[in-house]
């Protein structure tokens, strides 16, 4: 079982829709986790932090954290075709100290 | 412009061929570090380093050397490249590491291929 899993993808979503990503962790002791996005061909550049259990909004941004289920979604409401990037979840290992990159999911706005 | 500038963007090159990858920090930040990224694998560590003079490894550092001999530098250096080594290779800082929630800036990325 990989550390932080994320579906590949694509994820296709009409503009205007909610795009829903989702990560799971298997690090139980995990406090940290991290949204960057990454536009095809750049570098991943942070979007969204949540450290307790629920609801983070931040924009049209949500992160959402369940640590009893090991699960950290992240919600992009009113999706715009600037939105198409790969978003990458990352947990901050409780055993290692190190950040845990999940391998991606790719979303598509259509206009 | 707070940046993180990694050298060369591309580059192409031969097995064996020891080559170095430079990255620099104008942000005065304490973390370093280096990853590489490949498809469906996402983004691994190879090494990383908390100030000047202290690296330590991370999860994939086999055939890869650092150094952090000035606080802004942290040079990726690989002595005998392999094919197995191509990859897109991006440099990170953040002010304190990853430890503390310091979010982590990321360089543009080099597309290394060894042939």
């Amino acid at each position: 079982q990989k550390e932080v899993e994320q579906n590949s993808g694509p994820l296709s979503v009409p503009e205007g829709a909610i795009a829903s990503l989702n990560c799971t962790y298997s690090d139980r002791g995990s406090q940290s986790f991290f949204w960057y996005r990454q536009y095809s061909g750049k570098s991943p550049e942070l979007i969204m932090s949540i450290y307790s259990n629920g609801d983070k909004e931040d924009g049209r941004f949500t992160a959402q954290l369940n640590k009893a289920s090991q699960y950290v979604s992240l919600l992009i409401r009113d999706s715009q075709p600037s939105d198409s990037a790969t978003y990458l979840c990352a947990v901050l290992s409780s055993n290692t100290g190190k950040l845990i990159f999940g391998q991606g999911t790719t979303l598509q706005v259509k206009p | 412009e707070a940046q993180v500038t990694q050298n060369p963007r591309y580059l192409i090159t031969v097995t064996g061929k020891k080559l170095t990858v430079t990255c620099s920090q104008n942000m005065n930040h304490e973390y370093m570090s280096w990853y590489r990224q490949d498809p469906g694998l996402g983004l691994r560590q190879i090494y990383y380093s908390m100030n000047v003079e202290v690296t330590d490894k991370g999860d994939v550092p086999e055939g890869y050397k650092v150094s952090r001999k000035e606080k802004r530098n942290f040079p990726l250096i690989l002595e005998s490249p392999s094919p197995n080594q191509t990859s897109l290779y991006f440099c990170a800082s953040s002010s304190r590491g990853v430890l503390y929630n310091s979010p982590l800036h990321f360089g543009n990325g080099t597309r290394l291929t060894v042939t």
